[in-house]
Formats: C-alpha cells, sequence, structure tokens
C-alpha cells in the first residue's frame, strides 16, 4: 500500500490564485481530513469527510473548498491564494473518525 | 472551544533517560486520545492511543498514562534515543465528534 499521498510536495502561488491541492489513500478509509500546520504550531482541522459524498467543516475553513467524489480521494482547493495561507497542509485518512489517522507527507504552500 | 494542549513546548533529556511528555484537556467527553511523533519534514505518525475506560497502556517503550479526575495524559518514553528527537502531539476525540483536537506540541531533544 502507499499509504497516503500528496501532491504536490511544494508550491508558490501568487495572490489570488487558485489551485487544488491532492490527496489520495489505497487503504479503504472512510475518514479523511485536512489540516494546516504554521509555524511552532500544532494542526488545525480545515475540512473533514466521513464518507464519500459528505463533508464537513473544520475550525479554520474559509478560504478552502473540498469534495469527496470517491472514497480514494479528498482535494482541497484554494479559491483565491492569500499570504495567510502559507503554511504546510497536511491530509490524513482513518477506518473512522475513532481510530488512529495515517496522515501525508504534507504539501509546503507559499503565497506571495 | 475546548482544548487540548501540552504543559511543555520544549522538553531536553539526556540519551538513556526516561522522557515524560504531558498533555492537559478540557474536554470531558473526550474519550479517545492519541498521541502522534512529528519528525522534521516528515507527517506526524502514530505512536499509541487509550480509550478511556483504560487508565495505562504500554507499547515498545512508551507508555501512555489517563488521568480523567484531573483530566490530564502523559507519554512516557523508556531508554530516549537520539532517534526519538521530534515534536511530539496528543490529541483527543469524544464520541460524538467527528473530528479530532490537537493539542500544540512538545519538541524533544535528545542529548547523546
Amino acid at each position: 500500500n502507499a499509504g497516503v499521498t500528496q501532491t504536490p510536495k511544494f508550491q508558490v502561488l501568487k495572490t489570488g490564485q487558485s489551485m487544488t491541492l491532492q490527496c489520495a489513500q489505497d487503504m479503504n478509509h472512510e475518514y479523511m481530513s485536512w489540516y494546516r500546520q504554521d509555524p511552532g504550531m500544532g494542526l488545525r482541522l480545515i475540512h473533514y469527510s466521513v464518507g464519500a459524498g459528505i463533508t464537513d467543516q473544520g475550525e479554520v475553513p474559509n478560504g478552502y473548498n473540498v469534495s469527496r467524489s470517491t472514497t480514494e480521494d479528498f482535494p482541497l482547493r484554494l479559491l483565491s491564494a492569500a499570504p495567510s495561507q502559507t503554511s504546510v497542509y497536511f491530509c490524513a485518512s482513518s477506518y473512522s473518525h475513532r481510530d488512529e489517522q495515517f496522515f501525508g507527507p504534507g504539501t509546503r504552500l507559499t503565497v506571495l | 472551544g475546548e482544548n487540548v494542549g501540552l504543559h511543555l513546548p520544549t522538553l531536553s533529556v539526556q540519551e538513556g533517560d526516561n522522557s515524560i511528555i504531558n498533555c492537559a484537556y478540557s474536554n470531558s467527553a473526550s474519550d479517545y486520545f492519541i498521541w502522534y511523533k512529528q519528525e522534521s519534514g516528515k507527517g506526524p505518525q502514530f505512536i499509541i492511543d487509550i480509550r478511556s475506560n483504560m487508565d495505562k497502556r504500554q507499547g515498545q517503550r512508551v507508555t501512555v498514562l489517563l488521568n480523567k479526575t484531573v483530566k490530564h495524559l502523559s507519554l512516557q518514553i523508556a531508554a530516549t534515543q537520539p532517534g526519538d528527537s521530534a515534536v511530539y502531539f496528543c490529541a483527543e476525540r469524544a464520541f460524538n465528534a467527528g473530528k479530532s483536537t490537537f493539542g500544540d506540541g512538545t519538541t524533544l531533544t535528545v542529548k547523546p
């Protein structure tokens, strides 16, 4: 199994640009989530999904959209990038919200 | 909102000593707790978990203790090694919550 994969590893955007961060898992996990991690801080939940077709907001959802059309994929869309969105983004998955999460390697995003 | 936090942001120990990393939580509905380890440039990795019907759980060189009375969680690492140097996060989930809450993390440095 590849586990949780994320692409790209690094990305630089200009203010106002849009992009999609990709996340995929091959463990047939129902639960997937997106976090952002700022320097010296913990993980803050952006959006999560308890299964295909179901998504919900976390604690910092503004400026981000998600969809879950398949069990495997959970892309995160930045609608209009802002410098405040400069961060490292982690995708995670688990069998359910009651189980340990498996994290991807992260995407380091810089918005100029 | 509910808070999950760690008592100390940094901890430095000598190689071979035991390490204790602490975490306090405030959500009395939390019934599932996880410790993650994050090495530099990588995503968090599951170490050990404990459910609220237990006070103690042991893994290989690691022990998690849960004190529900004072809402306190600790991670003990025996015979700490240089490879244990990382940031350690605790996370908690409530039974009826679809998401985890992470603390800010403790940076463990192991001196040779």
